[in-house]
């Protein structure tokens, strides 16, 4: 069964520094999004992608995140200058734009700000 | 105002027994979909159900089922012969209509399957 995939599971780094958070999406679908949940909260939306741009995005994606897809199968969330509040884990997630238009998720990536 | 409001953030049921979680929504909106979601201990989220507001007839996948209300605006997902690998967060989810696809998530019930 297709399923989401991010790397890396865990990513450690220190204030101030870039991480760039990757994903690949279910092959056939169209959408895709990125949230996050602060341990122990509810999980929150980020940002969507379609046909190549930002299609919605929350206030928290603040000009300190990017998203790009640079190839035909990679998503990747990038975090310019990290800041401690910005551990989380970082789902990936996309849909195929059906009725239902799921979004399945990835397993997730916890960044730890140090 | 919250848009999704999950009032029971700690459930335990029996092994075998049925339980029911509660969620309940707040959208002006006459399209939307709302969705189920489980987080084990391992941290992923996984898919359990769907349900349009369209849809004339309840939801279920295998021993899920959504008991879904419309002029009450809840959608309680129910469980039925509650496993050991059900003990998990559950998280219930809304989209609403128009081209905004972003879920909108409630805090989340953490439910015990006991032996």
């Amino acid at each position: 069964e297709p399923e989401v995939t991010q790397t890396p599971s865990h990513q450690v780094t220190q204030m101030g520094q870039e991480v760039i958070l990757r994903c690949v999406p279910i092959s056939n679908h169209l959408y895709f999004y990125w949230y996050r949940q602060i341990l122990g909260q509810k999980v929150e939306f980020l940002v969507s992608f379609y046909n190549n741009e930002i299609s919605e995005k929350s206030e928290i994606f603040d000009d300190q995140f990017s998203v790009e897809r640079p190839d035909g199968s990679n998503f990747t969330l990038k975090i310019r200058s990290t800041k401690l509040e910005d551990s989380a884990m970082y789902f990936c997630a996309s849909s195929d734009a059906s009725y239902t238009d799921t979004q399945y998720f990835g397993p997730g990536t916890r960044l730890t700000v140090l | 105002a919250q848009k999704i409001t999950q009032t029971q953030p700690g459930m335990f049921v029996q092994e075998k027994e049925a339980v029911t979680l509660d969620c309940t929504y707040d959208t002006s909106d006459p399209s939307y979909g709302l969705f189920w979601y489980k987080q084990p201990s391992s941290g992923e989220m996984i898919f359990l159900i769907y349900q349009g507001s369209y849809d004339q007839q309840n939801a279920t996948e295998g021993r899920y089922s959504l008991n879904f209300q419309k002029a009450r605006k809840s959608a309680n997902l129910v469980i039925s012969a509650s496993q050991l690998g059900d003990s998990a967060m559950y998280f219930c989810a809304m989209r609403e209509g128009g081209s905004a696809r972003q879920l909108t998530f409630g805090s989340g019930t953490q439910l015990t399957v006991l032996p």
